[in-house]
């Protein structure tokens, strides 16, 4: 079956540096991407690797390992602003219908 | 400005009821979707639609119906064979059916009791 497992709650201090993990398994690959949804909100896009290595954007960095199934989104310098639930997806082209194949979601905590 | 307006933002009705929940993009977006999110949960692909008047089943299809007559709207009909309908639904849209980047339009919480 087709999976992706992250850390259902992670709790970190303002200020401090944080890592959401998101390994995958799937029948086809095309790219893991990474959303930001706060309470009651609509998801937010992040970021987005197709390719090994990481990717830098502003505060948010991206990291992706497509011989381990395995990234990570890691946030910096951490703001109160920044607690929400962070959602790994992975296009999967295997039936090319290209749907987004989504992570349950880590809550993210940030305490003063 | 562009972007995707989703209409109500709540919504309640009583078991046995038709609801249509409305969708509509100025992105210029090809494809549309419709997901599902439960407390504590991820999305659920309900139906998503590449092009104009075609549309195609995601994982939870059953119970609900959509059309696509215009590249603009994309609304979603959740049926009374839903068994549980009661739940946060998102609309969103990409520029094709293969780009990853899905713009949400704010969701409507629909109550069903």
């Amino acid at each position: 079956g087709q999976s992706l497992e992250q850390p259902s709650e992670v709790t970190a201090v303002e200020g401090a540096i944080v890592q959401i993990n998101c390994t995958y398994q799937t029948s086809g690959f095309y790219g893991l991407s990474w959303y930001q949804q706060h309470d009651g909100g609509a998801p937010t896009f992040l970021s987005y690797n197709a390719l090994d290595g990481l990717e830098e954007t502003g505060r948010f960095s991206s990291f992706l390992s497509r011989s381990d199934s395995y990234g990570y989104l890691l946030l910096q310098e951490l703001q109160m602003k920044d607690s929400a639930s962070y959602f790994c997806a992975v296009r999967d082209g295997s039936d090319s219908n290209y749907q987004l194949i989504w992570g349950a979601g880590t809550k993210l905590i940030i305490k003063p | 400005d562009g972007g995707i307006t989703q209409s109500p933002k709540y919504l309640f009705r009583k078991e046995g009821q038709n609801v249509t929940l409305s969708c509509e993009q100025n992105l210029n977006h090809d494809a549309m979707y419709w997901y599902r999110q439960d407390p504590g949960q991820g999305l659920r692909l309900i139906y998503y639609s590449q092009i104009v008047n075609d549309f195609q089943k995601g994982d939870i299809a059953e119970g609900y119906s959509v059309s696509r007559e215009k590249k603009e709207s994309f609304p979603l009909t959740v049926t009374s064979a839903q068994k549980n309908p009661t739940a946060f639904y998102l609309c969103a849209s990409s520029l094709t059916g293969g780009t990853d980047q899905q713009y949400f339009g704010p969701g409507t919480r629909l109550t069903v009791t």
